[in-house]
């Protein structure tokens, strides 16, 4: 089985700081991937990033990446120069070959930040 | 990226009564669909797994006969909660992927149901 944890409930920055959302994961799939997703508070869910498990190298995109470091099971996401615009429940996901396209999510973070 | 859209986006209904919530891949075909639940402040847990031409897969603990999901054509999945009481308040999100294993899912922008 998979599994997804996120272990911040909430995180507080302050506006222009760069942050890391924790994840770890479980899987005994060989190949998976990793999603990264920004909920605001409208609900809709954001699709941020995401990482093969096959990646040699971390995925970036703008302001996003993800650490990747498979040894460990980690998969954190990085944010850099926060701005007031990101204050969202963030959830990792992932995805493995079993279950076809299901994503498996964490509990989640909550990132409020300061100005 | 790919667009899916859900309706209604917020429904209140009377206890006893059903809600259809639709969910649409505008542009392209999605063989498979996903419905998920969300409780406030929680993450979202996977209903069922919606499989057109064919029967819906449920989770473990989703209870098939109260969550009808019908997937009649590559764009269109449609889940109804039977009899619906307040305990089935909630935010239901509906997702659709484009079958490629890197690509993520697109997910609808959801539907508030709340039940009096």
């Amino acid at each position: 089985a998979q599994k997804i944890t996120q272990t911040q409930p909430g995180m507080f920055v302050q506006e222009k700081e760069a942050v890391t959302l924790d994840c770890t994961y479980d899987t005994s799939d060989q190949s998976y991937g990793l999603f990264w997703y920004k909920q605001p508070s409208s609900g809709e869910m954001i699709f941020l990033i995401y990482q093969g498990s096959y990646d040699e190298q971390n995925a970036t995109e703008g302001r996003y990446s993800l650490n990747f470091q498979k040894a460990r099971k980690s998969a954190n996401l990085v944010i850099s120069a926060s701005q007031l615009g990101d204050s969202a429940m963030y959830f990792c996901a992932m995805r493995g070959i079993q279950g076809a396209q299901k994503l498996v999510f964490g509990q989640g973070t909550r990132l409020t930040i300061n100005p | 990226g790919a667009v899916v859209s859900q309706h209604p986006s917020r429904v209140i209904c009377k206890s006893g009564t059903s809600v259809k919530i639709e969910c649409r891949s505008l542009d392209f075909q999605a063989t498979t669909m996903f419905w998920y639940r969300q409780f406030p402040k929680k993450s979202l847990m996977l209903m069922a797994t919606s499989n057109e031409g064919s029967k819906a897969t449920y989770e473990q603990g989703v209870e098939k006969d109260k969550f009808l999901i019908n997937h009649a054509s590559l764009t269109l999945s449609t889940l109804t909660v039977t009899s619906a009481h307040p305990e089935d308040s909630s935010f239901y999100i509906c997702s659709a992927g484009r079958g490629f294993t890197e690509e993520t899912q697109y997910f609808g922008p959801g539907t508030r149901l709340l039940v009096l």
